[in-house]
């Protein structure tokens, strides 16, 4: 099974930096992915880690361990915009592209 | 632009009576999922086609089907709604090769 844990909430100020975690216990690991999520709208697709490292993509990068089964999403300068659910997903070996979602943190940027 | 599209958007229901949600995906992927999100929570995983090879999860009830007719087309029908299948629906699709996934609009699904 996949077990993945994620802060509930984080609010964090406009033009700042903020880091968002993830942790995970899975069967088996092929990559993890970052969703960004805005209220009542869709998951899009932020990054995809399946080396451990950090992948730097504008304002936002991902990092992934995979012997600590851990991963933070950086988020630089953030704007009024971010203000967002933040999903972590594991996906699975076994299945191409099935993956697990975390319940998601909810950042909200104050000005 | 390619895309996932899902319709109804907005969809409500009468306790008991089926109600089908549609998928269309024009991004050519082989593979589709339907998800079941509720508010604050993870978006949960009912079903997924690899190609034409229809994969269940364990714990998705009998009362939720899908039927995929084409590459292009997925569908969720749910047979007898309860009030605790209110919920939004999301459509995803992605390849085999590219693993991350292109979401729909999603349906919100209201049952009365």
């Amino acid at each position: 099974g996949q077990n993945i844990d994620q802060p509930t909430e984080m609010t964090a100020t406009e033009g700042a930096i903020v880091q968002i975690n993830c942790t995970y216990q899975t069967s088996g690991f092929n990559g993890l992915f970052w969703y960004q999520q805005h209220a009542g709208e869709a998951p899009t697709f932020l990054s995809y880690n399946v080396l451990d490292g950090l992948e730097e993509k504008g304002r936002f990068s991902s990092f992934l361990s995979r012997s600590k089964g851990y991963s933070y999403l950086l988020l630089k300068e953030l704007q009024m915009k971010d203000s967002a659910s933040y999903l972590c997903a594991v996906r699975s070996p076994t299945n191409a592209g099935k993956s697990t979602f975390g319940d998601g943190t909810t950042l909200t940027v104050k000005p | 632009d390619a895309m996932v599209i899902q319709n109804p958007r907005y969809q409500v229901t009468q306790f008991g009576k089926p109600v089908t949600l549609s998928c269309s995906q024009t991004l050519n992927h082989n593979v589709m999922y339907w998800y079941q999100q509720k508010s604050s929570q993870a978006p949960k995983l009912l079903f997924h086609y690899y190609d034409k090879d229809f994969n269940n999860e364990a714990d998705t009830p009998d009362n939720f089907q899908s039927r995929r007719p084409n590459t292009s087309f997925c569908f969720l029908d749910i047979r007898s709604p309860g009030l605790g299948d209110a919920a939004m629906y999301l459509c995803a699709t992605s390849t085999s090769t590219v693993f991350e996934q292109y979401f729909g609009p999603g349906t919100r699904l209201t049952v009365t």
